[in-house]
């Protein structure tokens, strides 16, 4: 069975730090790799996504992710932050079949500081 | 927007109860997926429709029934409901290919009292 864990369960930064929020994943197949945001009150929104070829993905809002085989991980990172990132960030797993279900994170709180 | 329509928003209900909650998924998705997400218990995955056609099951009560209609929108019902049924529910839809992101839709937040 798939499984997603995010290490971060809240993390507080003051704008303009760089982020860097964990995630691995267990699947023993290959995978598509998702990262969804939840801005408060609204509904999850896609920051990024991998489904193959270059390991390093670019999203919106200036996210990117790291896709590492090898440790079965999809941080996502952004040098910059600012007030309006605060929101709760969901890394997600597939399968690469297709027409499978999202397995999710339990999320990271992030919180940032004016 | 996302294109994903969840009726209705909001639903304040006493336990005991049945309630239908609904989605209709962006034109030309087949799946559907319904999650529901709760302080406790994070984001779950409850049950996943393909084209009227049940495709697999999560974390779903025997109280809840989902299923899925020629016109392709979705119905979640939920009964006998208890106070830790309140939730956030979400709809999901994507196109067959599996090769696209879930888009979400708003969401109904069921409050059972």
């Amino acid at each position: 069975a798939q499984s997603v864990s995010q290490h971060n369960h809240h993390v507080i930064l003051s704008e303009a730090a760089s982020l860097e929020l964990g995630c691995n994943y267990s699947y023993g197949g290959t995978v598509n790799l998702f990262w969804y945001v939840q801005y408060p009150g609204q509904h999850l929104q896609l920051l990024l996504k991998y489904f193959s070829g270059d390991p390093l993905v670019k999203g919106i809002k200036g996210f990117e992710a790291e896709f590492i085989k090898s440790k079965f991980s999809f941080n996502l990172r952004k040098p910059s932050v600012q007030w309006s990132d605060t929101a709760e960030y969901f890394c997600a797993v597939n399968s690469n079949f297709g027409n499978e279900k999202l397995t999710f994170g339990t999320g990271t709180r992030l919180t940032i500081i004016p | 927007d996302s294109g994903v329509t969840q009726t209705p928003k909001h639903l304040i209900t006493a336990t005991g109860q049945r309630v239908t909650l609904r989605c209709s998924p962006r034109s030309g998705d087949l799946s559907v997926y319904w999650y529901q997400q709760s302080l406790d218990q994070g984001l779950q995955f409850l049950i996943h429709y393909y084209n009227g056609e049940e495709r697999a099951k999560g974390n779903i009560l025997e109280r809840f029934s989902a299923q899925q209609f020629p016109d392709l929108h979705s119905e979640l019902n939920l009964s006998s409901l208890e106070l830790g049924d309140s939730a956030l529910y979400f709809c999901a839809s994507s196109d067959w290919t599996g090769r696209t992101e879930a888009f979400f839709g708003q969401g109904t937040r069921l409050t059972v009292v």
